[in-house]
Order: structure tokens, then sequence, then C-alpha cells
């Protein structure tokens, strides 16, 4: 079976500061594999997605994740936080159905 | 295009009342997909469309759920009898590509049952 594990529920970092935010997925074959944000009262915006490749990959916002097959992680990363960033972020799977199996989030606090 | 639409934003009803969400996709995109939302979980697979046929349902989505996709263009979900534990927020997605793709999501409808 498939799940996603996201063993952070909230972070809080320094403005300016790097953040990593970490997910560890199950599932028997490569994964699609994606990271969403949710600000509050609205839906998710897409921030990166993994297929196939490079395992470093590049999002939207200066966000960067890397995939991991031997440590099943896609770890979220991104050098120089904003407040703006202050926000709820979910890892994601898909497999080669129709569903998408989401963690249950981590909340990132920003501090000035 | 202004991406996925929903409405209504918010939803208050009474326990037992039924209600209605409208979820209007990406015009050109063909897949659309119900999940819920219930605070501190991510969102939870419900249903999907491709075109017009509902293609699989989740156990969650119990006989009281009911989604329909006619013309194969905006979608509807119906809450019967609804319960307090329907409260959540209902998202809807829509793709052009099977899983690889990334889905769209709309900004989903919060349900409260009182």
């Amino acid at each position: 079976a498939q799940s996603v594990t996201q063993p952070d529920i909230h972070i809080t970092v320094s403005e300016g500061a790097s953040l990593e935010l970490r997910c560890n997925y199950s599932y028997g074959a490569t994964p699609y594999l994606f990271w969403y944000v949710q600000s509050p009262g609205q839906g998710l915006q897409l921030l990166l997605k993994y297929f196939s490749g490079d395992t470093l990959v590049q999002g939207i916002k200066g966000f960067e994740a890397e995939f991991k097959r031997s440590q099943s992680s896609f770890n979220l990363r991104k050098p120089s936080v904003h407040w703006s960033d202050a926000a709820e972020y979910f890892c994601a799977l898909a497999n080669t159905g129709n569903q998408f199996y989401f963690g249950t989030g981590t909340s990132l606090t920003v501090i000035p | 295009d202004t991406g996925v639409s929903q409405n209504p934003r918010h939803k208050i009803t009474k326990r037992g009342q039924n209600v209605t969400f409208r979820c209007d996709p990406i015009s050109e995109h063909n897949r659309l997909y119900w999940y819920r939302q219930t605070l501190g979980q991510g969102p939870e697979f419900l249903t999907y469309f491709q075109n017009e046929a509902q293609l699989e349902k989740s156990r969650l989505l119990s006989d009281r759920f009911s989604a329909e996709r006619p013309k194969g263009s905006f979608s509807t979900l119906e809450i019967q009898r609804t319960e307090q534990g329907d409260s959540a927020m209902y998202l809807c997605a829509s793709s052009s590509r099977q899983g690889s793709g990334g889905y769209t999501f709309g900004s989903g409808t919060r349900l409260t049952v009182v």
C-alpha cells in the first residue's frame, strides 16, 4: 500500500534562515512525488513535482526538493525563507492510477 | 482561464439538510477529482471523473454522497442528510494527464454542519 509521512507537524524558522521539510513515502515502484502549499482557507498550489531523471527538482518560489530512493524521501528545501512562505505544506504521491495520497502536512511559521 | 472554480466558498447547514457544491474545472482538463480535507489532515480522495464517467469512488463516499459531471464539464457533489462529521473542506481538482501531470486545485468549499 502507498502512503506518505510528514514527520514534522509544525516547524518554526526565522526569516532568512534555511528550511527543510521532510517527506517519506512508501510505494512499491518509483512514484510520482509532489509538494503542495496551502494558505489558510485556500486550495493547494503545486510547488514542484518529480517523475524521473534528475533527482533534484526546482519549483516555484525558490523551492527545491531532492528525491532519494535509498531513503524513500523527498524533502523540500529553501535556502532563505520569507515571511510570505508561512503556510501548510503537503507532500503527495501519485501512483499509476488516478489517486493522490497526501501526507498530514507540515505547518510552517516564520518569525521576524 | 481562471483555474478551477468552486462554489460556494462557505456553507453552513443544519444537520439533516442536503447540500450541493459545484466545481468548474479548467476547460481543457478532462479529469476531475473531489477530495475532502478535515482539520489537521491532508486531503483524502473521494471520487474521480474522466469526462462524464465516474470511474473511481472511495469507500469514504457513503451512500449519502453523490457526484455528477454531466456533459463532462462542471461537476456537482451532493451530500444528503448531512451529519456533523461531514464538516470539512471539499476540494475539487482537475488535470489533463493521469498521475504524473499533477492536479490544479480549486480554493475549496468549507462545509460546517451545525
